[in-house]
């Protein structure tokens, strides 16, 4: 079965600290999606692809960086960790007609 | 512009009690609709889709929602709650061809036994 997987399930970090969050998908699915999900601001949309070597900034983008170098993967990537981006962090995928695919989330902690 | 308004943050119900989770959406496209579950600690699921065909929806676990283009709103029913059903419910408007999704700030529903 297709499916969506992000890795690692939890992390712990140092401020300051470089962090990369992946995301593998095997939908075949030309978009992707970052979302972080905090109390109190639901979801919010961090970047998002629509195919290879294509990365748009979303609503948080600040300190979040994507790279797309193939249909499967879109890593996320933290320059700098900030206690501010302790977060639960979605990957997702979608069809043509905005159906959403989710991994079961990454919980990322910066002490 | 789209926008995504989900009337209640909380709604409680009993064991075998009908459900009803309220949305109103606005879009100037003509949209796509979707209802997605979050249980604890998991990512969201879908539970049901809109995409212009028929009005009233049918979707995973008994849920259902129906379509009211003149009152811009697409509430999600079930007949009867199960304990399992507790959880994070958000209504979510997309433009055709997934270009942009606007999430709802989400319902969570508690089932008391």
């Amino acid at each position: 079965d297709a499916e969506i997987t992000q890795s690692p399930r939890h992390k712990i970090t140092e401020t300051g600290r470089q962090v990369t969050l992946a995301c593998h998908q095997t939908w075949n699915h030309n978009n992707m999606f970052w979302y972080r999900q905090d109390l109190g601001h639901g979801l919010r949309l961090i970047h998002y692809s629509y195919g290879v070597q294509d990365t748009n900034k979303g609503e948080v983008s600040d300190g979040y960086s994507v790279s797309r170098s193939n249909t499967e993967d879109l890593p996320l990537t933290l320059e700098s960790a900030a206690s501010s981006q302790t977060s639960v962090y979605f990957c997702a995928s979608s069809t043509v007609t905005g159906e959403l695919f989710f991994g079961e989330g990454s919980r990322l902690t910066v002490l | 512009a789209q926008s995504v308004t989900q009337l209640d943050s909380h709604v409680s119900v009993s064991e075998g009690t009908p459900v009803l989770l309220r949305c109103n959406y606005s879009s100037s496209y003509s949209p796509s609709l979707f209802w997605y579950v979050q249980h604890p600690n998991k990512g969201l699921q879908l539970l049901l889709k809109y995409t212009s065909a028929a009005t009233l929806v049918k979707g995973i676990n008994g849920f259902e929602a129906e379509f009211k283009k003149s009152e811009t709103s697409f509430h999600l029913t079930k007949p009867s709650a199960h304990m399992s059903d507790a959880a994070e419910y958000f209504c979510v408007v997309s433009e055709t061809g997934g270009f942009k999704t606007i999430f709802g700030a989400g319902t969570r529903l508690f089932v008391k036994a």
